[in-house]
């Protein structure tokens, strides 16, 4: 089993739709996680941090749920600029190393 | 205030060939992380480098290896190139406290 599985998609989705994402995690010691945003051909950004209350920034919403080891990424009202590989990343306190996910491809359409 | 710099940008080797990559981190951080991503996957953790010693290392052969600077910077070796090692390679910069800075990333295809 993978430490962090995702679902690959594609996940194809009109503009203006809100769409959504899960990520579980096996390690249940992990205590930071994290959603990165990777374009064609270049390296991740961090699109946002996951905390145990859940966050929001702007039309992203993260949940973070210990119990069932997994973790949300909610993108509402979607534009086009959105159509990305989406990275769920989980670490330890006592391992240095991030631990990723092999992404979820999403295309938004007009 | 720059960011993470790798170099090169892309390269091609051939097969049995060496390779080093470069990464400068950002200013003020003092730890480099290296990762390998292969096409349609989630980046692989390489090693970590932390006052010029090697900290933690992932799943990875001895054919890869490193080194870190006093100034911080680091390299990335590997040795023997075979066929999957073609792969983005990814230079993360750190600081306690602080969320990782990537660099665009260094692109090797060995033929």
């Amino acid at each position: 089993r993978k430490e962090v599985e995702q679902d690959p998609g594609p996940f194809n989705v009109p503009e203006g739709a809100t769409v959504a994402f899960n990520c579980t995690y096996s390690n249940s010691a992990s205590q930071s996680f994290f959603w990165y945003r990777q374009d064609c051909r270049k390296e991740p950004k961090l699109l946002m941090s996951v905390y145990s209350s859940g966050n929001e920034d702007g039309r992203f919403t993260a949940q973070l749920n210990r119990a069932s080891q997994y973790i949300s990424l909610l993108i509402r009202d979607s534009k086009l600029s959105d159509s990305a590989t989406y990275l769920c990343v989980v670490n330890s306190l006592s391992n240095y190393q991030l631990i990723w996910g092999a992404g979820t491809k999403l295309i938004i359409k007009p | 205030d720059a960011g993470v710099t790798q170099s090169p940008t892309h390269l091609i080797k051939t097969r049995g060939q060496q390779v080093t990559l470069r990464c400068s981190p950002k200013s003020g951080h003092d730890t480099v992380s290296w990762y390998q991503q292969a096409l349609g996957q989630g980046p692989q953790f390489i090693f970590q480098y932390y006052e010029e010693e090697e900290r933690q290392r992932g799943n990875f052969p001895d054919r890869f290896s490193g080194h870190q600077f006093p100034n911080y910077s680091s390299e990335l070796n590997v040795n023997a190139l075979l066929l999957g090692d073609s792969a983005l390679y990814l230079c993360a910069s750190s600081l306690v406290a602080e969320d990782p800075a990537f660099g665009q990333g260094t692109r090797l295809t060995v033929v």
